[in-house]
């Protein structure tokens, strides 16, 4: 267990619906990213948070994608009229900025499978 | 190794046996390089890292060697056990204008099987 936190571990949903992941990370951590694995694949980078600002989003986060972390604390990945290829695993990873290598740990995921 | 159903290499050792997962990374301008261990269900797990301007670490059981001529970073792992199981990713981060984001850019993981 390295500290991060999230929620639901998994989430089955249906073509068109909305969908929200939550993810806690390590309480002193002021950087939160967010990732996508999809099967036989390393994780892509989705989105970036220092504190509560989001300075750098992927070109594979569409409109249909939006991210807060409205306190520097949890944050939260939601995906508007979710499509069959949006079925993957949402990793989220923390780290603090002041340390040596700004290491960063993941948490345990939320498999999203829709159908 | 070869590759199977799910287009990833693959490495079989036997319990006890050393154990070498090789990487190619893409950018030159990539200062920073981490391996993670992934097991079935889980987040990435991290086991090392190494910065550019060295060429070679050591941790417990694991060492990770960094060959920027060929872009080309190494896990070796010693006395490898069956818990040593999983899917080994390496990534490497880029310092963009002097602030880094630490976004992390994953390479194609390796499947290690340690057999009893």
């Amino acid at each position: 267990d390295t500290g991060v936190s999230q929620d639901p571990r998994h989430k089955i949903t249906k073509r068109g619906q909305n969908v929200t992941f939550r993810c806690d990370p390590i309480s002193e951590h002021n950087r939160l990213y967010w990732y996508r694995q999809t099967l036989g694949q390393g994780p892509e980078f989705l989105t970036y948070f220092q504190n509560e600002a989001q300075l750098e989003k992927s070109r594979l986060l569409s409109d249909r994608f939006s991210a807060e972390r409205p306190k520097g604390s949890f944050s939260t990945l939601e995906i508007q009229r979710t499509e069959q290829g949006d079925s993957a695993m949402y990793l989220c990873a923390s780290s603090f900025q002041g340390s040596s290598y700004n290491e960063q740990f993941f948490g345990p995921g939320t498999r999203l499978t829709v159908l | 190794g070869e590759s199977v159903g799910l287009h990833l290499p693959t490495l079989s050792v036997q319990e006890g046996d050393n154990s070498i997962i090789n990487c190619a990374y893409s950018n030159s301008a990539s200062d920073y390089f981490i391996w993670y261990k992934q097991e079935s269900g889980k987040g990435p797990q991290f086991i090392i890292d190494i910065r550019s301007n060295m060429d070679k670490r050591q941790g417990q059981r694991v060492t990770v060697l960094l060959n920027k001529t060929v872009k080309h970073l190494s896990l070796q792992i010693a006395a490898t056990q069956p818990g040593d199981s999983a899917v080994y990713f390496c990534a490497e981060r880029i310092t963009a204008g002097g602030t880094s984001y630490g976004k992390l850019t994953f390479g194609q993981g390796t499947i290690l099987t340690v057999h009893p």
